[in-house]
């Protein structure tokens, strides 16, 4: 079965300071990849997504996200962290087919930011 | 243009009961989804709707069952509420048709409160 690790629960980091959250996934075959943000109350919010190609995706707000098919990782990024980014972040996949757009999703990493 | 709208933000009901919520999806959008989140569970996947068709289902109790309705818009229904049924149910729309992978673009949700 499909299955998307964020071995990371909690991560702080101050402001200003480069990010990095994992992403691990298991799957028979590459599926399609996200990335969702989530500020306390609200719904996520899509940062980036990968569907093939160029393995460096870009999204909003800054963030930056690679795949790795050796690794089997979609790590998300940013170079410099800015206090609003405090949010829960969530890595996703869905099949390429015959699962519909239907979302696995990580645990989440919870992202505090220091001033 | 207007996001993904479910109805109401917050609801509080007693076990036994039954409850209804509304999602309104963006316009155009044909393909909705509902997730149900908890702190103990994450975010899992309820059904997902294309066209007033279920294209796919979580593996959640019958109590829980939903349609879709000819202008796209989406109701979940939960039968006989348990006190586990508290969550925030989330709901998402997307433009595409499943399988393509093009992600959703999530609602605010709805709070669900069993007492």
């Amino acid at each position: 079965a499909q299955s998307v690790t964020q071995p990371d629960i909690h991560i702080t980091v101050s402001e200003g300071a480069s990010l990095e959250l994992r992403c691990n996934y298991s799957y028979g075959a590459t599926p399609y990849l996200f990335w969702y943000v989530q500020s306390p109350g609200q719904g996520l919010q899509l940062l980036l997504k990968y569907f093939s190609g160029d393995t460096l995706v870009q999204g909003i707000k800054g963030f930056e996200a690679e795949f790795k098919r050796s690794q089997s990782s979609f790590n998300l990024r940013k170079p410099s962290v800015h206090w609003s980014d405090a949010a829960e972040y969530f890595c996703a996949v869905a099949p390429k087919s015959g699962g519909g757009n239907k979302l696995t999703f990580g645990t989440g990493t919870q992202l505090k930011v220091e001033l | 243009k207007a996001g993904v709208t479910q109805t109401p933000r917050y609801l509080i009901k007693t076990r036994g009961q039954q409850v209804t919520l509304s999602c309104s999806p963006i316009s155009g959008h044909r393909s909705v989804s509902w997730y149900q989140q908890t702190p103990g569970q994450g975010l899992q996947f309820l059904f997902e709707y294309f066209s007033e068709t279920q294209r796919n289902k979580g593996n959640f109790p019958g109590r829980f069952s939903g349609r879709q309705f000819s202008n796209s818009r989406s109701e979940m229904n939960v039968s006989t509420l348990e006190l586990g049924d508290s969550a925030l149910y989330l709901c998402a729309s997307s433009l595409e048709l499943p399988g393509t992978g093009y992600g959703y673009t999530f609602g605010s949700g709805t709070r669900l409160t069993v007492v």
